[in-house]
């Protein structure tokens, strides 16, 4: 099984302020015959189901703000939210969908205001 | 737009049977794979069971295996699970997704949309 591994677990960051979220699986999940990643970022808020941000890594849902980017190959990636609005409140995972099952997410990072 | 509604969620005691289902709307149910993700409580999130459209593949993790069994009904663009002999760790909120395929065989992929789940609790 592929293992996610999110870090940190929790972040503080100040409005406007750079966030940072990582992701690392614990094998590949490029796959090499298309050259993608097989990562997607979700956002869960409050209450909420999980809502997807982002797919192949770094491919931006429809109506998703650009202040979100995802970036990274192989084995390590990151999910960046560039200046932080209080909307942005929540847990974000990021999931593989590369070769056979389980699918698995990661533990999940949990985004707070400063 | 895309709806996906979950119902069947109660309390039940170890041991106890429950069938879960998801009403889905605003997509060509028959040709999308689906799937069901658990969140335990103040948990992250864990992935369930995958079928593919035609019904035909359906894949689980290892924990319910023997347990739990995916299935649908295109007529009726349902999407159902069968929980027997649940236990306390099977507690969770269980969400139906919609599956973006990138791959037929198994069918794999990202969840591009969610319902809003449906509360299984496992207690005596």
């Amino acid at each position: 099984d592929i293992v996610m591994t999110q870090s940190p677990d929790s972040l503080a960051v100040s409005l406007g302020e750079r966030a940072t979220i990582n992701c690392k699986s614990s094998q590949s999940v490029l796959y090499s015959s298309n050259n993608k990643n097989y990562l997607a970022w979700y956002q869960q808020k409050p209450g909420q189901p999980p809502k997807l941000l982002i797919y192949w890594a770094s491919t931006r849902e429809s109506g998703v703000p650009d202040r979100f980017t995802g970036s990274g190959s192989g084995t390590d990636f990151t999910l960046t939210i560039s200046s932080l609005q209080a909307e942005d409140v929540a847990v974000y995972y990021c999931q593989h969908y590369y070769s056979n099952f389980p699918l698995t997410f990661g533990g999940g990072t949990k985004v707070e205001i400063k | 737009d895309v709806q996906l509604l979950e119902s069947g969620g109660a309390l039940v005691q170890p041991g106890g049977s429950l069938r879960l289902s998801c009403a889905a709307s605003g997509f060509t149910f028959d040709t999308t794979a689906m799937s069901w993700v658990r969140q335990a409580p103040g948990k992250g999130l864990e992935w369930v069971s995958t079928i593919s459209g035609n019904g035909v593949n359906t894949h689980s993790i290892d924990s319910v295996k023997g347990r739990f069994t995916i299935s649908r009904d295109n007529f009726k663009n349902t999407l159902y699970l069968q929980m027997n002999s649940l236990r306390a760790d099977d507690t969770a909120l269980y969400y139906c997704a919609k599956v973006y395929l990138v791959g037929t065989i198994p069918p794999k992929g990202y969840f591009d949309s969610w319902g809003q789940g449906t509360l299984v609790t496992v207690s005596s």
